[in-house]
């Protein structure tokens, strides 16, 4: 079975410096990963996904991510933090089972920015 | 109007009560999903519907039922409402691909 794994439940960072949050997956298959973003009292919106294309992803608001298969990562980064930054994030990966897909959510990881 | 739709977005209930919590989507996926969400634990699937006639159990669908009532519809029942059924619950759609899943607002539950 896969699983995921978010290294930090909380990061605190200030603004105008470099975000990275981490994520680990195991996966006996060619994984498709996620990540996810969750501002305070709002839904779930879709910041980026790898699908076996470009190891390297860019998503919104800045955000980008690499898919490190020898290393099993996909970790979130920012060059420069901003206030409305400060939110939670999902790192998801989507499971083949039984020949069906489902979407593994890790714990979560909530980013802090500090003025 | 939002691709994902979910009511009510915040309910409270008594302990032993039934209730609905309800989704429709706009996105015209065959696949529809809930979740619960609980501090520190991430999101975990209640139940999953990859058709109208396909309904499955997640992780967790111990006190909880669900009705895929059409395409667009899927509803999550709480038969008899405990207090550790307090959460966020999600409602999400994939299309067939699963290259992205669409989440409701989510639906805010307390039960005391």
């Amino acid at each position: 079975a896969q699983s995921v794994t978010q290294l930090d439940s909380h990061v605190s960072v200030s603004e105008g410096t470099p975000v990275l949050l981490r994520c680990n997956y195991s996966s006996s298959y060619s994984p498709s990963l996620f990540w996810y973003v969750q501002h305070p009292n709002k839904g779930l919106q879709l910041l980026l996904k790898y699908t076996s294309a470009a190891t390297l992803v860019k998503g919104i608001n800045g955000f980008e991510a690499e898919f490190k298969k020898s290393e099993t990562s996909f970790h979130l980064t920012k060059p420069s933090a901003h206030m409305s930054d400060a939110a939670e994030y999902f790192c998801v990966v989507s499971e083949l089972t039984s020949g069906t897909y489902k979407y593994i959510f890790g714990t979560g990881t909530r980013l802090k920015v500090l003025a | 109007d939002a691709d994902v739709t979910q009511t009510p977005r915040n309910r409270i209930t008594k302990t032993g009560k039934r209730i609905m919590l309800e989704c429709s989507q706009t996105k015209g996926h065959d696949r529809m999903y809930w979740y619960r969400q609980d501090p520190g634990l991430g999101l975990r699937l209640i139940y999953y519907s990859f058709d109208v006639k396909d309904i499955n159990k997640g992780e967790i669908s111990d006190g909880y039922s669900v009705s895929r009532q059409a395409q667009a519809k899927f509803s999550l029942s709480l038969e008899s409402a405990i207090p550790n059924q307090t959460a966020l619950y999600f409602c999400a759609t994939s299309d067939p691909n699963h290259t992205e899943a669409f989440f409701g607002q989510g639906t805010r539950l307390t039960v005391v």
